[in-house]
């Protein structure tokens, strides 16, 4: 099936600094990819939606100036939190949906970055 | 809005052993249902899926029917292995916007199958 790489998987990082995560369609393009966040014991939670070419759409609650995403080709979808705090670390997984935006059920997830903020 | 609830976990089987893992929902209008699983150092795998009420998705001995009138979607295996051990989300699908599909997760169960 369709593969999704994320980089990194994992990092550490001080407080302040700006992370960046990439997330990679390796044998599709993918004009749509999505962004999760998920907490220990909780469930996958719907960031962003990133567009190749425009700007993402962002959930209600999730503020655009702190995780900017950048969707620069077919392929790599980027999400940089910016001045990272302690409670922004986290889990961030990507997917790609494959066959169009509204087969969901062909939706490929990534492996997941575990982001720490110390 | 839309929510799933999942069983907690984590549940803990002996090899062959029958499986079920609870899954209810909560959603307006007419959802698909899905359940991923997440292997260890792995991303999320569509397992099985349900696009309507009554409909049976299967797949590598895992089953799970969507009940409209329970609004629920148990998984269920038959005689699990050692190799089945992940964690499970439960997901459904709500198309409330032009071009993609939300996705709403449960908080996944953490299978654990011992030999």
């Amino acid at each position: 099936g369709a593969v999704v790489s994320q980089h990194p998987s994992w990092v550490i990082c001080k407080s302040g600094t700006s992370v960046k995560i990439e997330c990679r369609s390796l044998d599709f393009q993918a004009t749509t990819m999505f962004w999760y966040r998920q907490f220990p014991k909780q469930s996958l939670m719907l960031m962003a939606t990133s567009n190749e070419g425009s700007k993402a759409t962002y959930e209600q609650g999730v503020e655009k100036d702190k995780f900017l995403i950048n969707h620069a080709s077919l392929t790599l979808s980027t999400l940089t939190v910016t001045s990272a705090h302690p409670e922004d670390s986290s889990f961030y997984i990507c997917s790609a949906p494959v066959g169009g935006r509204l087969y969901l059920e062909t939706q490929y997830f990534g492996p997941g970055t575990r982001l720490l903020v110390l | 809005g839309n929510s799933v609830t999942q069983m907690e976990g984590p549940v803990t089987l002996s090899e062959e052993a029958f499986l079920t893992i609870n899954c209810t929902y909560t959603a307006t209008g007419y959802p698909s249902l899905f359940w991923y699983v997440q292997y260890p150092g792995e991303g999320l795998q569509l397992l099985l899926k349900a696009t309507k009420a009554d409909d049976k998705g299967s797949n590598k001995g895992f089953e799970a029917t969507y009940r409209k009138e329970t609004t629920s979607f148990h998984l269920e295996k038959g005689s699990v292995q050692v190799s089945d051990s992940a964690v499970y989300f439960c997901a459904l699908s709500d198309p409330t916007r032009a071009g993609y599909q939300k996705v709403t997760f449960g908080t996944g169960t953490k299978l654990q199958v011992i030999p």
